[in-house]
């Protein structure tokens, strides 16, 4: 079975560049999830969407950054303009929730940013 | 300048030893209580996870602890194998009416010596 697919897997971009992160989650995932993962901050929730529908954004860092999901099997995650301080790993996850209670996400492999 | 980044702590073992990370939590509310691993250059894998009423969980050679009075959770491996090195996280997840809401801690980095 695919897993949870990220592209691109490593982006070099200028500052003031517009980026734009890809997700495709697990078949029959309902639940999606965008962090962001530096060696200053760890592992943060940015945005979290159940049933394409985003239910909690409030940790998107500012306006810079927004994140779609038009349909079950594709996210996007913005960022316009790119700042140097964007430079982390993101990551994409999901999980199936309905009918079951657990902590379990499946994670892509990321996304490296650099912002230069 | 020289950046700051988080100082993940180390956890070295012998190979066949038992390895016991540990991790304290903050939230009371928290529903369930769940143990990742991270290889380098890969996204965070689930090992296992409790419920907050459960104070003990045993999986394959992986058993998480909780106790909920001091508010710490520990993750014990038995005979640690070289593939077990990779930094290990804890997280609290909240069940929310839209999915389940985790929040992850900083990390501990274990280190399988041979």
């Amino acid at each position: 079975d695919a897993g949870v697919i990220q592209s691109p897997r490593h982006e070099v971009t200028e500052m003031g560049q517009e980026v734009t992160l890809r997700c495709k989650p697990i078949s029959g995932h309902n639940s999606l999830f965008w962090y962001r993962q530096t060696m200053m901050r760890g592992l943060e929730l940015l945005i979290y969407f159940n049933n394409n529908v985003p239910i909690d954004d409030s940790g998107m860092p500012e306006d810079r950054f927004s994140a779609k999901m038009p349909n079950a099997s594709f996210s996007t995650l913005k960022i316009q303009p790119s700042e140097p301080r964007d430079s982390a790993v993101y990551f994409c996850a999901s999980s199936a929730t309905a009918g079951r209670n657990t902590g379990e996400l499946f994670f892509g492999e990321g996304s490296r940013l650099t912002v230069l | 300048g020289e950046s700051v980044g988080l100082h993940l702590p180390t956890l070295s073992v012998q190979e066949g030893d038992n390895s016991i990370i540990n991790c304290a939590y903050s939230n009371s509310a928290s529903d369930y209580f769940i143990w990742y691993k991270q290889e380098s250059g890969k996204g965070p894998q689930f090992i296992i996870d409790i419920r907050s009423n459960m104070d003990k969980r045993q999986g394959q050679r992986v058993t998480v602890l909780l106790n909920k009075t001091v508010k710490h959770l520990s993750l014990q491996i038995a005979a640690t194998q070289p593939g077990d090195s990779a930094v290990y996280f804890c997280a609290e997840a909240r069940l929310t009416g839209g999915g389940n809401k985790l929040t992850f801690g900083t990390g501990t980095q274990l280190k399988v010596e041979l």
